[in-house]
């Protein structure tokens, strides 16, 4: 079976701040991980995905996450907060013999000006 | 820029009224998702389809709640008889099948049900 778990439903920095996300993952095979963001009244948009290529994943928007197999984790950075980076975060994971996507639960980011 | 695009994107109605949400997957994407977002549930997936038929549906409450795909093009989810619990905004996301493949959601259908 597959899951997600994001620790923190709510997270709040500083404007300039390191932004940290955390995603944990079970999976029973190799899994393909992304990080969505919704920013409000939209919908969900890909941030970036991890596909075994490379363990650093950079994205868009400046933040990038590391897929860390011994941790099982995927979490999301961005060097410097922005204002605009305020929104829902979803971790995802889906395996390479499915169409499914098992989403986390969320976070909300705050910036705080 | 291929988006994938729903209608409406608001809609009120009363208790018992049938709600029809529309979904257009982006061309060449051959699997097509629903979701519902709650801010008690979250995200849920309540349908999935590959190549037009359902693969899973289980999310789905069954006496009330229909997916269909009449075509590549279209792809439909409608409550009846909704109620009041069905208020949520729903998603619908598609993309190429499998192996690094993508979701790609459109911007929701916003539902109130009075």
């Amino acid at each position: 079976a597959q899951s997600v778990t994001q620790l923190g439903s709510h997270v709040s920095v500083s404007e300039g701040a390191l932004v940290l996300l955390r995603c944990n993952y079970s999976s029973s095979v190799p899994p393909y991980l992304f990080w969505y963001v919704q920013y409000p009244n939209q919908g969900l948009q890909l941030l970036l995905k991890y596909t075994s290529a490379a363990t650093l994943v950079k994205g868009i928007n400046g933040f990038e996450a590391e897929f860390k197999k011994s941790e099982t984790s995927f979490h999301l950075t961005k060097p410097s907060a922005h204002m605009s980076d305020a929104a829902e975060y979803f971790c995802a994971v889906r395996t390479n013999t499915g169409n499914q996507f098992y989403f986390g639960t969320g976070t909300s980011l705050t910036v705080i000006p | 820029d291929a988006r994938v695009t729903q209608t409406p994107r608001d809609k009120v109605t009363e208790m018992g009224q049938e709600v029809t949400m529309r979904c257009q997957p982006i061309l060449g994407h051959n699997t097509v998702f629903w979701y519902r977002q709650t801010m008690k549930q979250g995200l849920e997936l309540l349908a999935y389809f590959r190549n037009r038929a359902p693969l899973d549906d289980s999310g789905m409450p069954k006496d009330r709640f229909s997916a269909e795909m009449p075509d590549a093009t279209l792809a439909t989810l409608k409550i009846q008889p909704s109620e009041p619990r069905d208020s949520a905004v729903y998603f619908c996301a598609s993309g190429t099948g499998f192996g690094t493949d993508t979701q790609y959601f459109g911007p929701g259908t916003r539902l109130t049900v009075l």
